[in-house]
């Protein structure tokens, strides 16, 4: 059974400030992808990345896939308060998404 | 992409009760999912809603507890099934369209068991 442990568990920051949160699979991804959540919605997807070293820009997110496809981090440069969600990690094998804990990050104005 | 509401948007129900919620998509999908998010935690998947035949359930989930419809391609139900203060919890329903390797998310069902 695959298990995605995120790191922080949560983070609360002021807006302007950086971040970097963490992805760690226990086994190689089939395809990771980023979602945000926001209170009283469901998670929104924010980036797929397949191939191993990919690194892809969202505006201020930036996300990196490990060489090795079984880590991730995704950086946030000049947090906003509209940031704030829980951000969540998923390996995409076709049919099933298998999510990680989850980042709850908080950006205080 | 694709539209999802869910009805209802949450409940609060007493032990021993059902609760049937409802999934709707504005456009015909292949794959429709369920699934729950504990307070404060991730996502974990109940099962996938096959149309026209038995829903696809992942382990630690069962039929007897979260029966599942899907009459057609756009819509499905999950019901809760004597329901106890463990199962409170968000009910999400997800779907798949084409090939893409995107899947999008409900609002979700807050369900609350007193």
């Amino acid at each position: 059974t695959q298990l995605l442990e995120q790191s922080p568990q949560f983070l609360s920051i002021q807006e302007g400030e950086n971040l970097t949160v963490y992805c760690n699979s226990s086994s190689v991804f089939s395809s990771l992808q980023w979602y945000r959540q926001e209170p009283g919605e469901g998670p929104v997807l924010l980036v797929t990345v397949v191939t191993g070293g990919e690194v892809k820009k969202l505006k201020r997110l930036t996300f990196q896939f490990g060489d090795a496809r079984k880590d991730s981090s995704l950086h946030i440069t000049a947090a906003q308060p509209g940031d704030t969600g829980l951000y969540l990690c998923a390996d995409n094998a076709g049919n099933m998404l298998t999510f990680g804990g989850g980042t709850r990050l908080m950006v205080k104005p | 992409s694709a539209v999802i509401s869910q009805k209802p948007s949450r409940d609060i129900c007493q032990r021993g009760t059902s609760l049937t919620i409802q999934c709707q998509v504005d456009s015909q999908v292949t794959m429709m999912f369920w699934y729950r998010q504990q307070p404060g935690q991730s996502l974990t998947l109940i099962a996938t809603a096959n149309q026209g035949s038995e829903a696809t359930y992942e382990s630690g989930f069962v039929i007897d507890k979260f029966p599942i419809s899907r009459p057609n391609l756009t819509f499905s139900t999950l019901t809760v099934s004597n329901m106890s203060p463990e199962d409170s919890s968000i009910y999400l329903c997800s779907v798949r369209t084409g090939d893409s390797y995107e899947q999008y998310f409900g609002p979700g069902t807050r369900l609350t068991v007193t």
